[in-house]
């Protein structure tokens, strides 16, 4: 069966900072991959997500993740931290036509 | 993409009540979803809701305790029933649209029952 992994529950960067959030997958087809935030307080919010083709793909809010399909990870990153991304961070695979999340990675930014 | 909406957003029930959950979507949608969220937890498919057919449940929840009704294919209602305090949970109503199963979710109902 497909599953999510976040390795980090808690990540701390410095405002302005870069910032890589990990996830790694397990489907055995190509899968269908998404970042979604939740910002305290609200719904989840799509950043990006990848289909097929280029691996690099660009998400709102300056985000981006590259699809490595030899490691099975799907990680997102952004160059340069801002106060307002402080929020979690959920990675998802759709496998047998469900979306499946990982446990979420919580965001703190410090000034 | 889908806008959602959800009412109510939050609400705070004695136990033993029933609270229903309403989603409109402001285009037509073939897949809905309901989704948990237990505090501090990642989101848990509760069931996906088709128009004209019976909603599917995921193992570990059931049809009396959270009913759904899908009448047509920009609204649905997820009711959860005889509330205790382990119901406290955000309930996201989602949908599935355009290009390759993108899921959109809606803000989500904050459940605190006491």
């Amino acid at each position: 069966a497909q599953s999510v992994t976040q390795p980090d529950i808690h990540i701390t960067v410095s405002e302005g900072a870069s910032l890589e959030l990990r996830c790694n997958y397990s489907y055995g087809a190509t899968p269908y991959l998404f970042w979604y935030v939740q910002s305290p307080g609200q719904g989840l919010q799509l950043l990006l997500k990848y289909f097929s083709g280029d691996t690099l793909v660009q998400g709102i809010k300056g985000f981006e993740a590259e699809f490595k399909r030899s490691q099975s990870s799907f990680n997102l990153r952004k160059p340069s931290v801002h106060w307002s991304d402080a929020a979690e961070y959920f990675c998802a695979v759709v496998g047998g036509n469900k979306l499946v999340f990982g446990a979420g990675t919580i965001l703190r930014v410090k000034s | 993409s889908a806008v959602i909406s959800q009412k109510p957003s939050r609400d705070i029930c004695q136990r033993g009540t029933s609270l229903t959950i309403q989603c409109q979507v402001d285009s037509q949608v073939t897949m809905m979803f309901w989704y948990r969220q237990q505090p501090g937890q990642s989101l848990t498919l509760i069931a996906t809701a088709n128009q004209g057919s019976e909603a599917t449940y995921e193992s570990g929840f059931v049809i009396d305790k959270f009913p759904i009704s899908r009448p047509n294919l920009t609204f649905s209602t997820l009711t959860v029933s005889n509330m205790s305090p382990e119901d406290s949970s955000i309930y996201l109503c989602s949908v599935r649209q355009g290009v390759g199963e993108t899921q959109y979710f809606g803000p989500g109902t904050r459940l605190l029952v006491l």
